[in-house]
């Protein structure tokens, strides 16, 4: 069975410092995995997928994962940190078998301090 | 473009009385329809998820209900909430046809029983 772990419940940075926040998978075939965002009181908003083409993911607002299948690992990361992306983020795989469902990491919460 | 819509917004109700969520998408056909709910401090539970009219799939036993008597229109129901149905309540679509399915997430409702 697919599943993920998302290693931090809560991860703090600075301002302008890089950030990483990690995510284990697990999954008998070639997983689709995923990397969501929620701002409080907000849906859910795609930052990146893997979709086999390439290894290193280029999402949206600086966010990159890089897929890593000898470490089972797809860890999200930023260069620098802005105010703005203090969230919550969750590793995301897709279940094999019909109506293409998904199956959620607990969440990182992200803070960023000036 | 697409689109997601749910309403209400934010719902306080007592314990017994029904529910009544909707959840519209614009903009495609044939859709995969999915419902959520977040509890406070905890993940994404998948509740419902429809292929198609009238095909609904529950996920987990409880008190609601999903119907999809429209291709878009997805709504979830309970006859008599229970405090424990309290929670953020999300919709998201996906298409029916691809490998890699990413979701689309709507606002969301916050729905307190009291």
């Amino acid at each position: 069975a697919q599943s993920v772990t998302q290693l931090d419940s809560h991860v703090s940075v600075s301002e302008g410092t890089p950030v990483l926040l990690r995510c284990n998978y697990s999954s008998s075939y070639s997983p689709s995995l995923f990397w969501y965002v929620q701002h409080p009181n907000k849906g859910l908003q795609l930052l990146l997928k893997y979709t086999s083409a390439a290894t290193l993911v280029k999402g949206i607002n600086g966010f990159e994962a890089e897929f890593k299948k000898s470490e089972t690992s797809f860890h999200l990361t930023k260069p620098s940190a802005h105010m703005s992306d203090a969230a919550e983020y969750f590793c995301v795989v897709r279940l094999t078998g019909g109506g293409n469902k998904l199956t959620f990491g607990t969440g990182t919460q992200l803070k960023v301090e000036l | 473009s697409q689109t997601i819509h749910q309403w209400p917004a934010t719902l306080v109700q007592p314990v017994g009385s029904p529910l009544s969520l909707e959840c519209t998408v614009e903009g495609t056909s044939n859709p995969n329809l999915y419902w959520y709910r977040q509890a406070a401090g905890r993940g994404l539970q998948l509740l419902f998820y429809s292929i198609g009219i009238g095909q609904i799939s529950s996920e987990v036993p409880q008190n609601l209900s999903a119907s999809r008597p429209q291709d878009r229109q997805f709504i979830l129901s309970s006859k008599k909430l229970l405090l424990s149905d309290s929670g953020f309540y999300l919709c998201a679509w996906s298409r029916a046809v691809s490998s890699y399915n990413e979701q689309f997430f709507g606002p969301g409702t916050r729905l307190t029983v009291l």
